[in-house]
């Protein structure tokens, strides 16, 4: 059972260039959102998915795309790179309500915009 | 909007001793979370806390909330040094959940 599984898990990327952080997980899972941290700041959610074809805005969402055709994958696509995105992203999935069970975090991708 | 206020940012104890960190929340929130991060690493899930009241225990970790004053604790008893990590609380409303901004625990020898 892997989890949720985020590639690559290191990133430099060029200002203006494009790249999609791809995250997949295999525990059916009907949640699944995108996280940026920033030191000092907590981790704050950019955007998130209740299910295929369902996607939704978090806090922090300009400059980042997400689709979701399928129940196992949520990639989150960067359109046009800016030295402002370099941070460490986390992919996180969940069941969906109140339950007792925790979210399950990706090891995450470290993306450098330079 | 739903903010979360952790205290404090930076922690610095004993082995042996206790201690507690602060998690506020400012509007409604159906469930508080905790987790543990270590240098480099993802986040681990701690504590799932879905009631007014709820108290949840793991080893020397205790969590706790109370949802009329938007309050949960996490309480660290007889600190040990494999504690020393940074500890997160997460407020969720609406699939939205937003992070304190982390406390810095370190246990000295």
């Amino acid at each position: 059972n892997a989890g949720v599984t985020q590639t690559p898990k290191f990133q430099v990327l060029k200002t203006g260039q494009s790249m999609t952080l791809q995250c997949a997980q295999d525990m059916n899972h009907e949640y699944m959102s995108w996280y940026r941290q920033d030191p000092g700041m907590g981790l704050r959610l950019i955007h998130y998915s209740v299910g295929a074809g369902i996607t939704d805005q978090g806090e922090v969402p300009n400059g980042y795309n997400v689709s979701r055709s399928t129940t196992e994958d949520f990639p989150l696509r960067l359109l046009s790179a800016a030295p402002s995105q370099t941070s460490v992203y986390f992919c996180a999935s969940s069941r969906l309500g109140r339950t007792e069970d925790g979210y399950t975090f990706g090891s995450g991708t470290r993306l450098t915009v330079v | 909007e739903l903010k979360v206020e952790q205290n404090p940012l930076f922690l610095s104890m004993q082995e042996g001793k206790n201690y507690t960190i602060y998690c506020n929340y400012s509007t409604t929130s159906d469930r508080l979370y905790w987790y543990r991060q270590d240098p480099g690493k993802s986040l681990e899930s701690l504590f799932v806390l879905l009631s007014n009241g709820a108290v949840k225990q793991e080893g020397r970790l205790m969590a706790s909330l109370d949802t009329k004053a938007r309050l949960s604790t996490l309480h660290i008893t007889a600190a040990v040094h494999d504690l020393s990590a940074t500890y997160f609380c997460a407020a969720h409303n609406n699939n939205d959940m937003r992070f304190g901004a982390g406390t810095r625990l370190t246990v000295k020898p």
